[in-house]
């Protein structure tokens, strides 16, 4: 497996608090993702960044923003959560190179109560 | 928005028997990828497919991408337990630079 860690792995908190997760990556691709999957629905883009500072959004990307300050790092933030955002996020990463494969992180399983 | 429609959602066989799960663009997909995501676990890239008629095949999985690049499948021959999980699609529109488009993904449980 590629060297993508999520964290947390698991999170409950309530409606109406902030909420960040973080995706580390060790294999310095350039191209980071984060989707969220939920039954019935697949994976679903919510925002993607092509370099450091440069970000942009997805399909789903209404209550969410992102951040990149360095290669290996790409934060997805929930600023105000609320329970329709219960999911299971996962990032992901890709250099855009040759099969472009898409390496996904472990997942994060959150709950807003 | 563009949409990638993947059937079955989910499908149940009994071990040994085939199975077959479809993807279908209305519009012309630059290449298509497949996933394999085992129960409680991530998404893992099994293959991808450029070419207008293009087969490849992978022991017992076979890939194909139809001749106008808009639907794809994935067909497993023989099925054992360790084929049980969800297979996505993904397709990819406006060259290298478009963002994979998930299908919702097949859903495989075999019976031993």
């Amino acid at each position: 497996d590629a060297g993508i860690t999520q964290s947390p792995r698991h999170k409950v908190t309530e409606t109406g608090t902030p909420v960040t997760l973080r995706c580390h990556q060790t294999e310095n691709h350039r191209y980071m993702y984060w989707y969220r999957q939920d039954p019935g629905h697949g994976l679903r883009l919510i925002h993607y960044s092509y370099g450091v500072k440069d970000t942009d959004k997805g399909e789903v990307s209404d209550g969410y923003s992102v951040s990149r300050s360095k290669t290996e790092d790409f934060l997805l933030t929930l600023e105000s959560a609320t329970s329709s955002q219960t999911s299971v996020y996962f990032c992901a990463i890709s250099d855009l190179t040759g099969t472009d494969t898409q390496y996904f992180g472990p997942g994060t399983r959150l709950t807003v109560l | 928005g563009q949409q990638v429609m993947q059937i079955p959602q989910y499908q149940h066989v009994q071990e040994g028997e085939d199975f077959t799960t479809y993807c279908n663009s209305s519009t012309t997909l630059s290449n298509i990828q497949w996933y394999k995501q085992r129960p409680g676990g991530h998404p893992v890239f099994l293959i991808q497919l450029v070419k207008s008629g293009e087969v490849k095949k992978q022991k017992r999985l076979t890939f194909q991408f139809g001749e106008a690049k808009k639907n794809s499948s994935l067909h497993i021959t023989a099925t054992q337990t360790t084929d049980v999980g969800t297979y996505f699609c993904a397709g990819r529109y406006g060259g290298s630079q478009g963002n994979l488009i998930f299908g919702k993904g097949t859903k495989l449980s075999v019976k031993p």
